[in-house]
């Protein structure tokens, strides 16, 4: 049983394309992430959701719009693809605001 | 403004030594807590140790310590008697105070690489 899963794993696309990542936690916890770890290893919190609702939005690029249906799925759609936004993206959870996280195993993302 | 900072980008160690790995913090909260990730070049990230800011001793984990000095601010992880299986990236963060907005941040990492 896997405690985080977010799909796929793996996607290379062109530039200009629109992809999305989706993430589900089984953990009954109520806060989510999703994190982006660049080509230098730096992870950097992207969005929070807390009960479904956007807490956190780290300045990121319109372009990237996070959507949680129910507090155990958080989603990221990425419009317009650019070459940096290349990067592993990481789906992660807690019980509470600022508890331990739970990491997904992480979507490598390659724009070509 | 909260800061992590791991100022040693890459380790070399051999096999059943011990090794610090560094990390200090900045913060102006009282409230706070610490931790330690690994990440193996598989890609998970993996959850070792957490120390509370208000916790009177040191949070061990098995071969995991974490030696905290409030005062300087600091939190190192200790490994004893490494193993090749310990060869990752390994990340300090920290939590501020809670809130729903409150988030956790990262330093930038150190890679260490065991020889047997």
């Amino acid at each position: 049983d896997t405690a985080v899963s977010q799909t796929p794993k793996y996607l290379v696309t062109q530039m200009g394309n629109d992809k999305s990542i989706k993430c589900e936690q089984n953990l009954g916890h109520d806060t989510m992430y999703w994190y982006k770890q660049d080509s230098k290893k730096f992870l950097k919190i992207m969005f929070s959701y807390n009960n479904k609702e956007l807490i956190i939005n780290e300045t990121v690029p319109n372009r990237f719009s996070p959507k949680s249906p129910d507090k155990a799925h958080l989603n990221l759609h990425i419009n317009s693809l650019e070459l940096g936004d290349s990067a592993v993206y990481f789906c992660a959870s807690s019980l509470g605001g600022n508890e331990k996280l739970f990491f997904g195993s992480g979507t490598q993302l390659s724009v070509l | 403004a909260q800061k992590i900072t791991q100022t040693q980008p890459g380790m070399f160690v051999q096999e059943k030594e011990a090794v610090t790995l560094d990390c200090t913090y900045d913060t102006s909260d009282q409230s706070y807590g610490l931790f330690w990730y690994k990440q193996p070049s598989s890609g998970e990230m993996i959850f070792l140790i957490y120390q509370g800011s208000y916790d009177e001793q040191n949070a061990t984990e098995g071969r995991y310590s974490l030696n905290f000095q409030k005062a300087r601010k600091s939190a190192n992880l200790v490994i004893s008697a490494s193993q090749l299986g310990d060869s990752a990236m390994y990340f300090c963060a920290m939590r501020p105070p809670y809130s729903s907005a409150s988030k956790i941040i990262f330093g930038s990492g150190t890679r260490l690489s065991i020889r047997p």
